[in-house]
């Protein structure tokens, strides 16, 4: 079946723009999760949603960083005034519920210019 | 969630097994290990994952010591294409973790021709 999906794969931008990142996951998992990935280094969790609702937005850098599930489906992550440093690999997965193994989508590669 | 360590690198001749070492002495009794890979530029691809007993699937075998403290991944017939970042995470599947992954720096597996 479908795996998780990320749009778009890459995005440039400027400094100060805003960016819409999306996420779709599996059909049927209610669990998503946010990640981020600097240039080597691991992913670091973001922000898990179980449902519509956000349940640990805990990894959130700062109030720049925003995710919305309102659906309970797809998720966008969204970054006003981006700065250089938000430059990254943005990751997504989904599980059946909580607890549940996670799979990953492919990633959407942002860079600030 | 208990931290793990891991080689930074291991090498393999293709064809040979390979044996991903990871020590998590800090595990608790509710705490799964993970494994995790990323090949260059994708998202990470899930392996496997065990409580205490071995484990094997089609892509590799998880064993784990008796007293939880190290496990070793083995892929028993390693191609060129399994050369990868290997992460071994440590998760607490219910609880306020929420099953979010820690992923530390992995082991830079290469498969050799």
């Amino acid at each position: 079946g479908a795996g998780v999906s990320q749009t778009p794969s890459n995005k440039v931008t400027e400094k100060g723009k805003y960016v819409e990142l999306r996420c779709d996951p599996i059909s049927g998992h209610t669990a998503l999760y946010w990640y981020r990935q600097s240039l080597g280094q691991g992913p670091e969790f973001l922000i898990y949603f179980q449902g519509t609702g956000a349940a640990d937005d805990s990894g959130l850098p700062n109030d720049r960083f925003f995710a919305v599930r309102p659906e309970g489906s797809v998720s966008t992550l969204k970054i006003q005034r981006t700065e250089r440093g938000d430059s990254a690999v943005y990751l997504c997965a989904s599980s059946l519920g909580w607890g549940n193994t996670q799979y990953f989508g492919p990633g959407t590669r942002l860079t600030v210019l | 969630d208990a931290k793990t360590t891991q080689p930074t690198s291991m090498d393999c001749a293709e064809g040979r097994a390979a044996n991903l070492p990871c020590n998590h002495s800090t595990i608790s009794g509710n705490e799964y290990v993970y494994w995790y890979r990323q090949i260059h530029s994708q998202g990470p691809q899930y392996i496997i994952h065990g409580l205490k007993n071995n484990e094997t699937n089609e892509m590799a075998s998880l064993i784990i010591t008796e007293d939880r403290k190290s496990s070793t991944l083995i892929l028993p017939h390693a191609t060129l294409r399994d050369t990868a970042v290997y992460y071994c995470i440590v998760t607490n599947a219910g609880g306020t973790s929420y099953g979010k992954l820690t992923f530390g720096q992995g082991t830079i597996l290469t498969v050799h021709p």
